[in-house]
């Protein structure tokens, strides 16, 4: 079955970077493209980046330009998000999503990731 | 950049009721338009994709209609596991979410 793991909640200083990981499995990895979204406390969702496993072609909405990265490393079929100049209000869970396919909506999450900014 | 405007923002509504929420777009964005369920502490459920389409195993009580600039996510009877936020989102250019709608008890 389709599974996207991400790793663990983080605590950061403002100024600081993070890198979240999310490993998917059940699927060929290169097949399927990846997004990044987040959810600010009690907000809606906020639509980060995406990445083409297969090519390791990115695109980042226009907000983050600059301060993501999105990376992939096939060996292990891990999506990395890395987030620079961190922010208060970048605090935030963090979701890895897969595209379905032409369309273009997520079948598949993973189960978040906590990034708190803090001093 | 697309915008996305869901209506309402909250509302409230009881066990078996027929529930309609509403989404526009700033521009037409054809059928890219997919539906998602996020309940308290989880990751957003896809319902409905392509405008229409409804998502394996989602249950039929849910349904979608539109193209161009507004849609619909129509809930026909509502269940209590169906109590939960409700989010559209444009594949068109990008991806877009709208602001969510809130479905509680009432």
């Amino acid at each position: 079955q389709v599974q996207l793991v991400q790793s663990g909640a983080e605590v950061k200083k403002p100024g600081a970077s993070v890198k979240v990981s999310c490993k998917a499995s059940g699927y060929t990895f290169t097949t399927y493209y990846m997004h990044w979204i987040r959810q600010a406390p009690g907000q809606g969702l906020e639509w980060m980046g995406i990445i083409n496993p297969n090519t390791d072609i990115t695109l980042y909405a226009p907000k983050f330009q600059g301060r993501v990265t999105v990376t992939r490393d096939t060996s292990t079929s891990t999506v990395y998000m890395d987030l620079s100049r961190l922010r208060y209000e970048d605090t935030a869970v963090y979701y890895c999503a897969r595209e379905k396919g032409p369309g273009g909506s997520f079948d598949y999450w993973g189960q978040g990731t906590l990034v708190t900014v803090s001093s | 950049d697309i915008q996305m405007t869901q209506s309402p923002s909250s509302l409230s509504a009881s066990v078996g009721d027929r529930v309609t929420i509403t989404c526009r777009a700033s521009q037409s964005i054809y059928t890219y338009l997919n539906w998602y369920q996020q309940k308290p502490g989880k990751a957003p459920k896809l319902l409905i994709y392509g405008a229409s389409n409804l998502q394996s195993d989602v249950p039929s009580r849910f349904s979608g209609s539109g193209s161009g600039t507004d849609f619909t996510l129509t809930i026909s009877s509502l269940q209590p596991e169906d109590f939960a936020t409700y989010y559209c989102q444009q594949s068109h250019t990008s991806r877009t979410f709208g602001q969510g709608t809130k479905v509680d008890i009432e």
